[in-house]
């Protein structure tokens, strides 16, 4: 029962383009949306996170767009760099409780 | 240094043995977690502990045991029992003064069985 599911597996972009990363989730209780980012032989790291509250939170270069009514968020990433490669993965939690429940991950890789 | 700390790196172990991957806060975390992760499949919650001597079953618990006798540690068995053993197992912390919500990760153990 995959709870939170993420779409692509994989990407590839050009340096400079954008980077569109999708997850939809099933559980209405989930109210903390966080994307982590993992390079190879890491741990995850957040990179940013949102709550139901808004429709749209930005810090730098990445946001996230929320959609409560189709439970479904992403993550944009603008004039994607080289060193944006690694791998993505959308999670989500109740309210007061850290348990995150992670999507499948997706692997970025930036071109020049 | 700080944060949390994982150990070993690598790990490699043989059929029918137990191994014990270790985990070290000093972020005062209440909250520590283990997580699987598989290429293909994300990261999988084996066990959790939000207070010292409590400890709750994830979504893959089979296999696995756990202990937290302290704040500060929270170590996780890999039991012959485990039917697929081989993976990249981290390590998480959360909750305290400044919870936020956000879990912080150690940099990970990577156990191959031969």
């Amino acid at each position: 029962q995959q709870q939170v599911k993420q779409s692509p597996q994989s990407l590839i972009v050009q340096k400079g383009g954008i980077s569109i990363i999708n997850c939809a989730y099933e559980n209405t209780a989930f109210d903390y949306f966080p994307w982590y980012q993992q390079f190879p032989g890491k741990g995850p790291a957040l990179l940013i996170a949102i709550r139901p509250d808004v429709s749209e939170k930005k810090e730098g270069r990445f946001t996230i767009s929320f959609n409560k009514s189709a439970k479904q968020f992403s993550l944009h990433i603008m004039d994607s760099q080289p060193g944006d490669s690694a791998t993505y993965f959308c999670a989500a939690s109740k309210r007061g409780n850290e348990k995150l429940t992670f999507g499948t991950g997706t692997r970025l890789t930036i071109i020049p | 240094d700080g944060g949390i700390t994982q150990s070993p790196k690598y790990l490699f172990r043989k059929e029918g043995q137990n191994v014990t991957l270790s985990c070290e806060q000093n972020l005062n975390h209440d909250a520590m977690y283990w997580y699987r992760q598989d290429p293909g499949q994300g990261l999988r919650l084996i066990y959790y502990s939000q207070i010292v001597n409590d400890f709750q079953k994830g979504d893959i618990a089979e296999g696995y045991s756990v202990s937290r006798e302290k704040k500060e540690s929270f170590p996780l068995t890999v039991t012959s029992a485990q039917k697929n053993p081989t993976a990249f197992y981290l390590c998480a912390g959360g909750g305290g003064p400044l919870n936020t919500g956000e879990l912080f990760f150690g940099e990970g153990s990577r156990l191959t069985v031969l």
